[in-house]
């Protein structure tokens, strides 16, 4: 089983800072998938195959990353960003969640 | 428009059976995988069961298998979780999701329904 592990585990951002979020896998994948879950709603695909946003994101979101390192990148914090960001893959069965990041507005 | 309907889910005692239902809507339901994710309360989020469209393929990770069943009925465009044998770290909100076309990611999800598990 592949184990994803993000980094930081929560953080805090002011409006208009630069966010990174890290997923690192304990094996090589082919691509990392992202989602965003705010309080008390279902998780929504954010980002996919590695760099493409979804419908509806913005484009201050963008992905990055390959093998065993994956980034999601906010170029300008927004309040309507602070929310909890999964990442997942399937390069090898069973599909994996990484443990989330908490992304909170300071 | 998209819409996964999740039903079925409530207070249950350790060892009783739940069945959940999900109903799609707004697509080919035929076309798609489709899977069940769970979240515990205040937890991340842990794939439970997939599907393949026709129904004939059912994948399970191994600390599941035995205990949960998931099935579907393409002519009610309707996805099921069986569960059997329910243990208090079944205690979650079960969500019904479509898989991509590539079978990789989850591109909609339903709003999740509560399972709690407890005497």
């Amino acid at each position: 089983e592949i184990v994803l592990t993000q980094s930081p585990t929560t953080m805090a951002a002011s409006p208009g800072e630069k966010v990174t979020l890290t997923c690192r896998a304990s094996s090589s994948v082919s691509y990392m998938h992202w989602y965003q879950q705010k309080s008390g709603a279902s998780p929504k695909l954010w980002i996919y195959d590695t760099s493409n946003r979804a419908s509806g994101v913005p484009n201050r979101f963008s992905g990055s990353g390959s093998g065993t390192s994956y980034s999601l990148t906010i170029s300008s914090m927004e309040t309507e960003d602070a929310a909890t960001y999964y990442c997942q893959q399937w390069s090898s069965n069973p599909w994996t969640f990484g443990g989330g990041t908490k992304l909170e507005l300071k | 428009e998209v819409q996964l309907v999740e039903s079925g889910g409530g207070l249950v005692q350790p060892g009783r059976s739940l069945k959940l239902s999900c109903v799609a809507s707004g697509f080919t339901f035929t076309d798609y995988w489709m899977t069940w994710i769970r979240q515990a309360p205040g937890k991340g989020l842990e794939w439970v069961a997939s599907i393949t469209n026709t129904g004939g393929t059912t994948y399970y990770p191994d600390s599941l298998k035995g205990r949960f069943t998931i099935s579907r009925d393409n002519a009610k465009s309707t996805l099921y979780l069986q569960m059997n044998s329910l243990r208090s770290e079944d205690t979650a909100t079960y969500y019904c999701t479509r898989a991509s076309t590539g079978m990789d990611y989850f591109d909609y999800w339903g709003q999740g329904v509560m399972v709690t598990v407890s005497s």
